[in-house]
């Protein structure tokens, strides 16, 4: 059961780039680690998923160093649409049922 | 077209009611999922289901339960609604089974018990 742990809030400037680490010491050998974004009366929506090392898409970056035991996601010049709540999560919610997203990170971006 | 879509929106409803939300995906995928957010947005699994096994998270009250008439729909049933049962309850599906699948949301239906 691989919990995570990341902060709950987070505040930036249009511009800058946000950096939200999430620790998961418990992350088994097969889970891949899956960022989601939550916009307010929305779903969460996939953002980017890794199994180590980095991976980078048209949205974000992921870092996942060797012993995997936390991830950071890397936002690049966030925009004001970029505030929202990121989901760090790892593991198989479909076998298990006490993962959970959690509360996430409530990433503020002011202009 | 929607890829995975949720009714009711929103539904307002009475204590000891019987109510349903109805979830449809066009994607093809395999596995289904029910979710329940609360007010402090803690983001919670109900169900996950596929054509093979339902997995239950023991944590929720056998009031709910999900049905599903075929692979393209996961509906939730509640019975004897209580005011606690407030929340936002998200459908959503995936691939198969297993952390390396993308799962994709509804928009989320907000049920109000009164």
């Amino acid at each position: 059961l691989a919990k995570t742990t990341q902060p709950i809030s987070m505040d930036s400037y249009e511009g800058q780039e946000v950096n939200i680490t999430c620790s998961h010491n418990n992350i088994a050998t097969n889970d891949y680690i899956t960022w989601y974004q939550q916009f307010p009366s929305q779903g969460p929506r996939f953002i980017i998923q890794g199994y180590k090392t980095k991976v980078t898409n048209e949205v974000a970056s992921l870092f996942i160093p060797a012993d995997r035991k936390s991830s950071t996601l890397s936002l690049p010049r966030v925009s004001l649409s970029d505030t929202a709540v990121y989901y760090c999560l790892v593991g198989d919610l479909s076998n298990d049922y006490k993962l959970s997203f959690g509360a996430g990170t409530t990433v503020t971006v002011r202009a | 077209d929607t890829a995975v879509s949720q009714t009711p929106k929103y539904l307002v409803t009475q204590m000891g009611n019987d109510k349903s939300i109805k979830c449809e995906q066009n994607l093809g995928h395999d596995t289904m999922y029910w979710y329940k957010q609360d007010s402090k947005k803690f983001l919670k699994i109900m169900f996950s289901y596929n054509n093979k096994e339902l997995i239950i998270n023991e944590t929720v009250p056998n009031r709910f339960s999900p049905k599903s008439p075929d692979k393209a729909h996961l509906n939730l049933h509640i019975n004897s609604l209580e005011l606690g049962d407030s929340a936002v309850y998200f459908c959503a599906s995936s691939q198969d089974r297993g952390s390396d699948y993308e799962q994709y949301f509804g928009p989320g239906t907000r049920l109000t018990v009164t």
